[in-house]
């Protein structure tokens, strides 16, 4: 079975743009998560969202938004780029919310 | 609100020896998960051991064990034959048992070299 994947791999844009990240979570995985980690520290959640529903929000502002399709997979939208949201985004699937968590390779955002 | 604490930024360590890595957290729940992930290179963030903490035998896995003391919330991992392909950043994670994969913590990540 494949794994998580995301697209695209390496994303750059500039200050003001607006970025969208794509996740394909595993076969059977009906919930999904998105990560930022920034440059030497840890992940810090963003979003989840199981069944199409979000089903939690991280401490990030309404530049972000997300939403999850019939097929499972998700889109994470950031709006007005700025500096500060360059960054790895990563995305985990799981077969439901509680369940563990499969890690994708994660989309390297820089914004310039 | 739960916290990771990992003290370590940094860690190095021969080929073949043994390095321990600490993580420490703060919870008040009674029943939780603790994992430790292998991020290399790559960037692909890999479940190495987790531990369900209602269980008292300290997780193993091949090379890799943790140390768990619930009492002191320390959940430390060992790597024993430490290989040149364990060189990665190493996070520590806390997850409350009913809790869904958002109420989940990171530490901030101890990088481990290992030198030939």
């Amino acid at each position: 079975d494949a794994g998580v994947t995301q697209s695209p791999t390496h994303l750059i844009k500039t200050r003001g743009q607006q970025v969208t990240l794509r996740c394909s979570p595993i076969s059977g995985h009906k919930s999904v998560s998105w990560y930022q980690q920034v440059l030497g520290q840890g992940p810090q959640f963003i979003f989840q969202y199981y069944e199409k529903e979000e089903r939690g929000r991280g401490n990030f502002p309404d530049r972000f938004s997300a939403r999850q399709f019939p097929n499972y997979s998700s889109e994470l939208n950031v709006n007005a780029l700025l500096l500060g949201d360059s960054a790895l985004y990563l995305c985990a699937s799981s077969r439901q919310g509680n369940t563990e968590a499969f890690f994708g390779q994660g989309t390297r955002l820089t914004v310039v | 609100a739960q916290t990771v604490t990992q003290s370590q930024p940094e860690m190095s360590v021969q080929e073949a020896e043994t390095v321990t890595l600490s993580c420490t957290y703060d919870t008040s729940e009674s029943d939780y998960y603790l994992f430790w992930y292998k991020q290399p290179p790559s960037r692909q963030m890999i479940l190495v051991i987790r531990q369900e903490a209602y269980k008292q035998q300290n997780a193993t896995e091949n090379r890799f064990s943790v140390n768990f003391q619930k009492a002191a919330k320390s959940f430390s991992l060992k790597i024993s034959d430490s290989q040149l392909g364990d060189a990665a950043m190493y996070f520590c994670r806390h997850r409350e048992a009913g809790g869904s994969n958002y109420k989940l913590t990171f530490g901030k990540g101890t990088l481990l070299t290992v030198n030939p």
